[in-house]
């Protein structure tokens, strides 16, 4: 039941792009993303609900395509302060608010 | 309070004793979930509340866990005979809930456990 992400990590220099997937054998209500610096607690970053929808976060989107239920997270130029651990949420069902974490994918942003 | 609070921050233990885990949820929010995370694991679920409804323990990875929560707020993670292996990061996080879906969850800063 719990989310598949790849890659399992990612090393950038500041300025590049990267592209994180998620992707669920169950079909999917909602998708949510977070981040978790070392240390720290995980931060919401964006939810992406039924409906294919996309979402952007200054230059952080979402894709959902459900059909394929998976999501996609992209950095867009990245920042030092994207470095972290990036967490996608799945809820399998509308109304339950029951949250199955990914698997993570570290993300390390060099100058 | 201003965010989800969990105590203690540390706890070391003993193999073979029992620990309680407190965590003060944001108030107003119904949904409280626990999830662990061993070092540089991911968040692994363990249970979750949602208002007055019967908790979701499917997570729960053996009967020597337990979690209540009291009066819709305050929420305690006991795990009896302590072993090693339950060494993690034990992580509360809440969230306004089942009002459609789409509610963002709010993490504490954890509980570290270490068994010794």
């Amino acid at each position: 039941q719990q989310p598949v992400q790849s890659p399992q990590a990612v090393i950038l220099r500041e300025g590049e792009d990267a592209v994180i997937n998620c992707s669920s054998s169950k079909a999917l209500y909602s998708v949510h993303w977070y981040r978790q610096k070392h240390g720290e607690a995980p931060v919401f970053l964006m939810i992406l609900l039924k409906g294919g929808e996309q979402k952007g976060h200054d230059k952080i989107s979402a894709s959902f395509n459900e059909k394929k239920q998976q999501s996609s997270l992209y950095l867009t130029a990245s920042q030092l302060s994207y470095s972290g651990t990036y967490f996608c949420g799945t809820e399998i069902r509308y109304n339950t608010d029951k949250l199955i974490f990914g698997t993570g994918t570290r993300l390390q942003v060099f100058p | 309070g201003a965010g989800v609070s969990q105590s203690p921050s540390n706890k070391v233990t003993e193999k073979g004793k029992d620990v309680e885990l407190r965590c003060d949820p944001i108030s107003g929010h119904t949904a409280l979930y626990w999830y662990r995370q061993s070092l540089g694991q991911g968040l692994e679920f363990l249970i979750y509340f949602q208002g007055n409804s019967a908790p979701d323990k499917s997570g729960l990875p053996s009967d020597r866990f337990s979690a209540e929560r009291t009066g819709g707020s305050v929420s305690t993670l006991t795990i009896q005979r302590t072993q090693q292996e339950d060494s993690a990061v034990y992580l509360c996080a809440s969230s306004l809930g089942r009002q459609g879906s789409g509610r963002k969850a709010f993490f504490g800063q954890g509980t570290r456990l270490t068994v010794v």
